[in-house]
Protein backbone atom coordinates (compact mmCIF):
# COMPACT_ATOMS: atom_id res chain seq x y z
CA UNK A 1 0.00 0.00 0.00
CA UNK A 2 1.01 3.86 -0.18
CA UNK A 3 3.48 4.76 2.65
CA UNK A 4 3.14 8.32 4.43
CA UNK A 5 2.75 11.41 2.63
CA UNK A 6 3.28 14.75 3.67
CA UNK A 7 3.15 18.22 2.42
CA UNK A 8 4.15 20.20 1.10
CA UNK A 9 7.47 18.96 -0.20
CA UNK A 10 8.92 22.71 0.35
CA UNK A 11 7.55 25.95 1.82
CA UNK A 12 9.07 28.97 2.18
CA UNK A 13 7.46 31.78 3.80
CA UNK A 14 8.34 35.48 5.60
CA UNK A 15 9.09 35.51 9.54
CA UNK A 16 5.96 36.13 11.20
CA UNK A 17 3.27 34.43 8.64
CA UNK A 18 1.81 30.88 10.15
CA UNK A 19 2.48 27.95 8.17
CA UNK A 20 0.43 24.54 8.03
CA UNK A 21 2.17 20.93 7.37
CA UNK A 22 0.44 18.32 6.53
CA UNK A 23 0.29 14.67 7.10
CA UNK A 24 -1.54 11.46 5.47
CA UNK A 25 -0.31 8.44 7.25
CA UNK A 26 -0.20 4.77 6.19
CA UNK A 27 -4.18 3.48 6.25
CA UNK A 28 -4.53 1.71 9.50
CA UNK A 29 -1.56 3.28 11.50
CA UNK A 30 -3.58 4.70 14.64
CA UNK A 31 0.09 6.00 15.89
CA UNK A 32 1.32 8.93 14.38
CA UNK A 33 4.32 10.79 15.22
CA UNK A 34 6.34 14.30 14.42
CA UNK A 35 9.86 15.39 14.23
CA UNK A 36 12.11 17.67 13.12
CA UNK A 37 15.45 17.46 11.47
CA UNK A 38 17.70 20.19 11.56
CA UNK A 39 20.96 20.70 11.14
CA UNK A 40 22.41 21.45 14.90
CA UNK A 41 19.84 19.69 16.46
CA UNK A 42 19.49 16.56 14.45
CA UNK A 43 15.82 14.30 14.65
CA UNK A 44 13.86 15.73 17.33
CA UNK A 45 10.44 14.19 18.45
CA UNK A 46 7.84 16.82 18.42
CA UNK A 47 4.22 15.12 19.11
CA UNK A 48 2.61 11.62 19.21
CA UNK A 49 -0.72 11.07 18.48
CA UNK A 50 -2.81 7.84 19.44
CA UNK A 51 -5.92 7.94 17.38
CA UNK A 52 -6.85 11.70 17.64
CA UNK A 53 -5.58 11.93 20.86
CA UNK A 54 -2.02 13.54 21.60
CA UNK A 55 -0.94 12.36 25.41
CA UNK A 56 2.76 13.29 24.28
CA UNK A 57 3.58 16.88 23.02
CA UNK A 58 6.12 17.27 24.95
CA UNK A 59 8.66 18.02 22.30
CA UNK A 60 6.98 21.06 21.14
CA UNK A 61 9.42 23.85 20.95
CA UNK A 62 7.28 26.66 22.16
CA UNK A 63 3.31 27.61 22.13
CA UNK A 64 3.55 28.77 18.64
CA UNK A 65 3.81 25.32 17.82
CA UNK A 66 0.32 23.25 17.75
CA UNK A 67 -1.30 19.89 16.08
CA UNK A 68 -4.28 18.18 15.29
CA UNK A 69 -5.65 14.68 14.29
CA UNK A 70 -8.57 14.30 12.92
CA UNK A 71 -10.74 10.81 11.72
CA UNK A 72 -7.52 9.24 13.23
CA UNK A 73 -5.69 10.01 9.96
CA UNK A 74 -4.60 13.05 8.52
CA UNK A 75 -2.63 15.19 10.89
CA UNK A 76 -2.11 18.88 10.42
CA UNK A 77 1.21 20.62 11.88
CA UNK A 78 0.64 24.09 12.43
CA UNK A 79 3.26 26.96 13.25
CA UNK A 80 2.48 30.47 14.09
CA UNK A 81 4.62 33.45 13.65
CA UNK A 82 7.00 31.54 11.94
CA UNK A 83 10.97 32.59 13.40
CA UNK A 84 14.21 31.77 10.94
CA UNK A 85 14.67 29.26 13.49
CA UNK A 86 12.26 27.31 13.04
CA UNK A 87 13.52 26.77 9.41
CA UNK A 88 14.19 22.70 9.25
CA UNK A 89 12.91 19.67 7.38
CA UNK A 90 9.36 18.12 9.39
CA UNK A 91 9.00 14.67 9.25
CA UNK A 92 6.15 12.65 10.00
CA UNK A 93 5.56 9.00 10.78
CA UNK A 94 3.25 6.52 11.47
CA UNK A 95 3.45 3.18 13.67
CA UNK A 96 0.65 0.08 13.70
CA UNK A 97 -0.93 -0.07 17.15
CA UNK A 98 1.17 -2.40 19.49
CA UNK A 99 4.30 -2.07 21.24
CA UNK A 100 7.71 -1.71 19.22
CA UNK A 101 6.17 -1.45 16.06
CA UNK A 102 8.31 0.30 12.99
CA UNK A 103 7.70 3.85 12.28
CA UNK A 104 7.58 4.47 8.86
CA UNK A 105 8.53 7.83 8.16
CA UNK A 106 7.54 10.57 5.08
CA UNK A 107 9.73 12.09 2.94
CA UNK A 108 8.98 15.60 5.31
CA UNK A 109 8.49 19.08 4.52
CA UNK A 110 11.33 21.35 4.03
CA UNK A 111 10.22 24.48 5.90
CA UNK A 112 12.46 27.67 5.34
CA UNK A 113 11.81 30.65 6.69
CA UNK A 114 13.08 34.07 5.58
CA UNK B 1 20.37 15.94 27.03
CA UNK B 2 21.54 13.82 24.39
CA UNK B 3 20.39 10.04 25.51
CA UNK B 4 21.64 8.45 22.72
CA UNK B 5 25.55 9.49 21.18
CA UNK B 6 26.58 8.25 17.80
CA UNK B 7 30.25 8.37 16.13
CA UNK B 8 31.95 8.57 14.12
CA UNK B 9 29.91 12.16 12.35
CA UNK B 10 31.17 10.80 9.63
CA UNK B 11 32.65 7.91 8.20
CA UNK B 12 34.39 7.15 4.53
CA UNK B 13 34.66 2.92 3.71
CA UNK B 14 36.53 1.44 0.48
CA UNK B 15 34.50 -0.56 -1.78
CA UNK B 16 34.20 -3.92 -0.13
CA UNK B 17 34.95 -3.16 3.18
CA UNK B 18 33.23 -3.53 6.72
CA UNK B 19 31.65 0.01 7.93
CA UNK B 20 30.88 0.30 11.61
CA UNK B 21 28.45 2.90 13.33
CA UNK B 22 28.42 3.20 17.09
CA UNK B 23 25.89 4.25 19.62
CA UNK B 24 25.39 4.48 23.35
CA UNK B 25 22.52 5.39 24.99
CA UNK B 26 21.66 6.70 28.79
CA UNK B 27 17.87 5.28 29.47
CA UNK B 28 17.95 1.76 30.84
CA UNK B 29 14.13 1.85 29.75
CA UNK B 30 14.97 1.80 26.30
CA UNK B 31 14.00 -1.49 25.04
CA UNK B 32 14.29 -1.06 21.53
CA UNK B 33 16.88 -0.10 18.85
CA UNK B 34 16.28 0.16 15.60
CA UNK B 35 18.88 1.84 12.86
CA UNK B 36 17.52 4.26 10.12
CA UNK B 37 18.81 4.65 6.92
CA UNK B 38 18.39 7.99 5.18
CA UNK B 39 19.29 9.18 1.51
CA UNK B 40 19.34 13.40 0.60
CA UNK B 41 15.65 14.63 0.20
CA UNK B 42 14.03 11.50 1.78
CA UNK B 43 12.89 10.50 5.13
CA UNK B 44 14.82 8.14 7.24
CA UNK B 45 13.53 4.52 6.20
CA UNK B 46 13.99 1.47 8.79
CA UNK B 47 17.18 -0.54 8.12
CA UNK B 48 17.07 -3.18 10.98
CA UNK B 49 16.05 -3.37 14.73
CA UNK B 50 16.79 -5.10 17.70
CA UNK B 51 15.97 -5.77 21.23
CA UNK B 52 17.76 -6.40 23.99
CA UNK B 53 16.99 -10.04 24.73
CA UNK B 54 19.71 -10.76 21.59
CA UNK B 55 23.08 -9.86 21.43
CA UNK B 56 23.52 -10.05 17.61
CA UNK B 57 21.02 -9.60 14.81
CA UNK B 58 21.77 -10.48 10.98
CA UNK B 59 19.64 -9.33 8.10
CA UNK B 60 21.60 -9.51 4.72
CA UNK B 61 24.92 -7.71 4.74
CA UNK B 62 23.37 -5.70 7.94
CA UNK B 63 24.50 -6.66 11.68
CA UNK B 64 23.37 -5.54 14.96
CA UNK B 65 25.67 -5.95 17.63
CA UNK B 66 23.96 -5.15 21.12
CA UNK B 67 26.20 -5.01 24.70
CA UNK B 68 23.52 -4.41 27.48
CA UNK B 69 25.69 -3.85 29.97
CA UNK B 70 27.65 -1.26 28.70
CA UNK B 71 24.56 0.03 26.88
CA UNK B 72 25.86 0.24 23.60
CA UNK B 73 25.18 -0.92 20.15
CA UNK B 74 26.51 -0.80 16.67
CA UNK B 75 25.70 -1.30 12.73
CA UNK B 76 28.20 -3.35 10.74
CA UNK B 77 27.75 -3.00 6.85
CA UNK B 78 30.02 -6.22 5.50
CA UNK B 79 30.81 -6.14 1.79
CA UNK B 80 30.27 -2.50 1.71
CA UNK B 81 28.71 -0.62 -1.40
CA UNK B 82 28.47 2.53 -3.38
CA UNK B 83 25.22 2.32 -2.66
CA UNK B 84 24.86 1.99 1.02
CA UNK B 85 26.77 5.74 0.90
CA UNK B 86 23.73 7.54 3.22
CA UNK B 87 22.94 8.83 6.30
CA UNK B 88 22.52 6.33 9.14
CA UNK B 89 21.12 7.21 12.46
CA UNK B 90 20.58 4.73 15.58
CA UNK B 91 17.30 5.36 17.43
CA UNK B 92 16.27 4.36 20.74
CA UNK B 93 13.07 3.80 22.27
CA UNK B 94 10.96 3.14 25.47
CA UNK B 95 7.05 1.46 25.55
CA UNK B 96 6.99 3.95 28.92
CA UNK B 97 7.97 6.72 26.37
CA UNK B 98 4.80 6.18 23.73
CA UNK B 99 7.64 4.71 21.72
CA UNK B 100 8.69 8.16 20.45
CA UNK B 101 12.01 7.72 18.69
CA UNK B 102 15.28 9.30 20.31
CA UNK B 103 17.84 9.46 17.26
CA UNK B 104 21.72 9.64 17.50
CA UNK B 105 23.24 12.56 15.66
CA UNK B 106 23.50 10.81 12.41
CA UNK B 107 26.75 9.08 10.38
CA UNK B 108 27.49 10.15 6.74
CA UNK B 109 28.65 6.97 5.27
CA UNK B 110 30.77 7.16 2.09
CA UNK B 111 31.90 4.19 0.28
CA UNK B 112 34.48 5.13 -2.08
CA UNK B 113 35.27 3.06 -5.44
Amino acid sequence: GAGVSQSPSNKVTEKGKDVELRCDPISGHTALYWYRQSLGQGLEFLIYFQGNSAPDKSGLPSDRFSAERTGGSVSTLTIQRTQQEDSAVYLCASRRDGVGGTQYFGPGTRLTVL
Amino acid sequence: QQQVKQSPQSLIVQKGGISIINCAYENTAFDYFPWYQQFPGKGPALLIAIRPDVSEKKEGRFTISFNKSAKQFSLHIMDSQPGDSATYFCAASSPFGNEKLTFGTGTRLTIIP
